[in-house]
């Protein structure tokens, strides 16, 4: 059973393109994040969303935007592709609470060209 | 700056012997810290989760220690296997974040590890 899956696991789409990954989670979470593997390996938090409210907005560029349908689904969209979005996006997902585990799904390796 | 540092960068050990893996952090304030296995191509998966009380933690032949006055970690493998290699991440939550179990964290890098037989 998959805890937290993501879609594609791999993207590859041109510069100026606009683009979702797709994230659902089956671990009844009230929390599910979205973060970003650069090049150098750090994983970063982009988003944040608890019960359809955003609470964390890291400084990311207004072109990336989390759309939440429910509590188990939080979706990236990506517009206006530009070369430095190449990453690996990780979604991920938790209870409330600074001790809680956080469980991440496989990732979506993007490449821009 | 909350950072994470982990050393060595990488390691390759023979399948069977033990190996311990590094963290220093400047995370303040400090919440817990985590060790993470990133297997290639998947996300990162927890092995344990230290609060500042904790000072040893064990998931099965993975032991972590946490040192909260040093701000220093430590995962011992022990009786290294072929599934073990991996990157080993070490991961600091910050205490200002009252949110989920992965806010505010700050990753280390990780320790790419390779289990030769």
């Amino acid at each position: 059973d998959t805890a937290v899956s993501q879609t594609p696991k791999y993207l590859v789409t041109q510069m100026g393109n606009d683009k979702s990954i797709k994230c659902e989670q089956n671990l009844g979470h009230d929390t599910m994040y979205w973060y970003k593997q650069d090049s150098k390996k750090f994983l970063k938090i982009m988003f944040s969303y608890n019960n359809k409210e955003l609470i964390i907005n890291e400084t990311v560029p207004n072109r990336f935007s989390p759309k939440s349908p429910d509590k188990a689904h939080l979706n990236l969209h990506i517009n206006s592709l530009e070369l430095g979005d190449s990453a690996v996006y990780f979604c991920a997902s938790s209870h409330r609470g600074a001790n809680t585990e956080a469980f991440f799904g496989q990732g979506t390796r993007l490449t821009v060209v | 700056k909350n950072q994470v540092e982990q050393s060595p960068q990488s390691l390759i050990i023979l399948e069977g012997k033990n190996c311990t893996l590094q963290c220093n952090y400047t995370v303040s304030p400090f919440s817990n810290l985590r060790w993470y296995k990133q297997d290639t191509g998947r996300g990162p998966v927890s092995l344990t989760i230290m609060t500042f009380s904790e000072n040893t933690k064990s998931n099965g032949r993975y032991t972590a220690t946490l040192d909260a006055d040093t701000k220093q970690s430590s995962l011992h493998i022990t009786a290294s296997q072929l599934s073990d290699s991996a990157s080993y991440i070490c991961v600091v939550r910050a205490g200002r974040y009252s949110g989920g179990g992965a806010d505010g964290l700050t990753f280390g890098k990780g320790t790419h590890l390779i289990i030769q037989p």
